[in-house]
């Protein structure tokens, strides 16, 4: 069962704009969550973290938002660029789980100039 | 400091061959854990090996098993190919922190 949820396959933005990729979960154990940017034939990238005792993490043009109660977070990038363009992931584990990631399906964004 | 390594980059079998893919970790990383890509299922967790010791174990069959070295170098094993076992395997490692886990470029296995 997909507990990590990435309902848009796919996103087109203008360069400059605003890009906001979206993630479901339902597993309420989950603690921390992560998103990835993946280039084809690369491994993922780390890009922003953020846990469960927090609302919003900032880092530079990236900001997470995590709504608990609603079990949704978001991944803010602004402006856009298009070096931006990629697959981003959401991840997200329960505490004390070690490593052990649980990934959406991932969103493609295309960013235009 | 070096980036995580994986070796080999790509790899053909043949169905009913095994296979041993390999994993260097970023220095000071202690943690290693596989993952496989396929285009159905995305990315999922094989299994993390901390300290030399398998911590975690992701819901793959049997045939899919890994190691980790006194060095923090880890290995997967797969015996038994099948062809739906065509993947990218994805390796991390991690620092410690909040769990964070930097990747490897991947293993490309294809199985014919």
């Amino acid at each position: 069962d997909q507990q990590v949820k990435q309902n848009s396959p796919s996103l087109s933005v203008q360069e400059g704009r605003i890009s906001i990729l979206n993630c479901d979960y339902t597993n309420s154990m989950f603690d921390y969550f992560l998103w990835y940017k993946k280039y084809p034939a690369e491994g993922p990238t780390f890009l922003i973290s953020i846990s469960s005792i927090k609302d919003k993490n900032e880092d530079g043009r990236f900001t997470v938002f995590l709504n608990k109660s609603a079990k949704h977070l978001s991944l803010h990038i602004v402006p856009s660029q298009p070096g931006d363009s990629a697959v981003y992931f959401c991840a997200a584990s329960p505490a004390n789980s070690g490593y052990a990631l649980n990934f959406g399906k991932g969103t493609s964004l295309l960013v235009t100039p | 400091k070096a980036g995580v390594t994986q070796t080999p980059r790509y790899l053909i079998k043949t169905r009913g061959q095994q296979v041993t893919l390999s994993c260097s970790p970023i220095s000071g990383h202690r943690s290693v854990s596989w993952y496989q890509q396929t285009p159905g299922q995305g990315l999922q967790f094989l299994f993390e090996y901390f300290s030399e010791t398998q911590r975690n174990k992701g819901n793959f069959p049997g045939r899919f098993s890994g190691r980790q070295f006194s060095n923090s170098r880890s290995e997967m094993n797969v015996s038994t190919l099948e062809l739906g076992d065509s993947a990218l395997y994805l390796c991390a490692s991690g620092t410690g922190y909040l769990n964070e886990q930097f990747f490897g470029p991947g293993t490309r296995l294809t199985v014919l």
